[in-house]
């Protein structure tokens, strides 16, 4: 069964971090690209942060860059994001997705996500 | 500024053809191609469109998709209660070096 399962999320303090994680199973992980992709309760998605099949390239969002850091070891099938100097607008349930065509293929739509982890930002 | 812009809500009754449009810029849809994501409450988004127009084994054949310059729609026809759902376009902006996703469409079915 092709599936993904995130973990990590939790509350913390402004300004704290934290290391998401994302879990594949049921295919070749490492011949996909993977996405974190975020979701305010109640609001749209905001895209945070894509990683090549290889780990060779990374691109984040606008929000994000220079705070969060995508990365994946591809012997243990794992996705991560780890998140430094967290801002309460960064409150979201965060999604991890594999791309729909084996990498690198960026600009395909992603056809598998897990069901994702709640990350709260309050002090 | 790199925005794809939806209408917020849409609505139609059972067995109607609902359209949903997203209109994005050069950077965007102007060279990539466009996605549409399905999410019911409470669930991950799914994958309903990719390429502008292709379907994922398992999506009904009622929901299409079109891309034309820097504009794409997608198509529901023979609408049911369960299409019920927040819809979202999707594309790579050059710009950005990054997914763009639009601000979502509220599907109501009547």
């Amino acid at each position: 069964q092709v599936q993904l399962v995130e973990s990590g999320g939790g509350v913390v303090q402004p300004g704290g971090s934290l290391r998401l994680s994302c879990v594949a199973s049921g295919f070749v992980f490492s011949n996909y690209d993977m996405h974190w992709v975020r979701q305010t309760p109640g609001k749209g998605l905001e895209w945070v942060a894509i990683i090549w099949f290889d780990g060779g390239t990374k691109y984040y969002g606008e929000s994000v860059r220079g705070r969060f850091t995508i990365s994946r070891d591809n012997a243990r099938n794992t996705l991560y994001l780890q998140m430094n100097s967290l801002r309460a607008e960064d409150t979201a349930l965060y999604y991890c997705a594999r791309t729909l065509s084996t990498g690198p293929s960026p600009y395909d739509g992603s056809d598998i996500w897990g069901q994702g982890t709640m990350v709260t930002v309050s002090s | 500024q790199s925005v794809l812009t939806q209408p917020p809500s849409a609505s139609g009754t059972p067995g109607q053809r609902v359209t949903i449009s997203c209109s994005g810029s050069s950077s965007n849809f102007g060279s990539n191609t466009v996605s549409w994501y399905q999410q019911l409450p409470g669930a991950a988004p799914k994958l309903l469109i990719y390429n502008n127009y292709q379907r994922p084994s398992g999506v009904p054949d009622r929901f299409s998709g079109s891309k034309s310059g820097t504009s794409a729609s997608l198509a529901i026809r023979g609408l049911q209660a369960e299409d019920e759902a927040d819809y979202y376009c999707a594309a790579w902006d050059d710009r950005l070096n990054g997914w763009l996703f639009g601000g979502g469409t509220k599907l109501t079915v009547l």
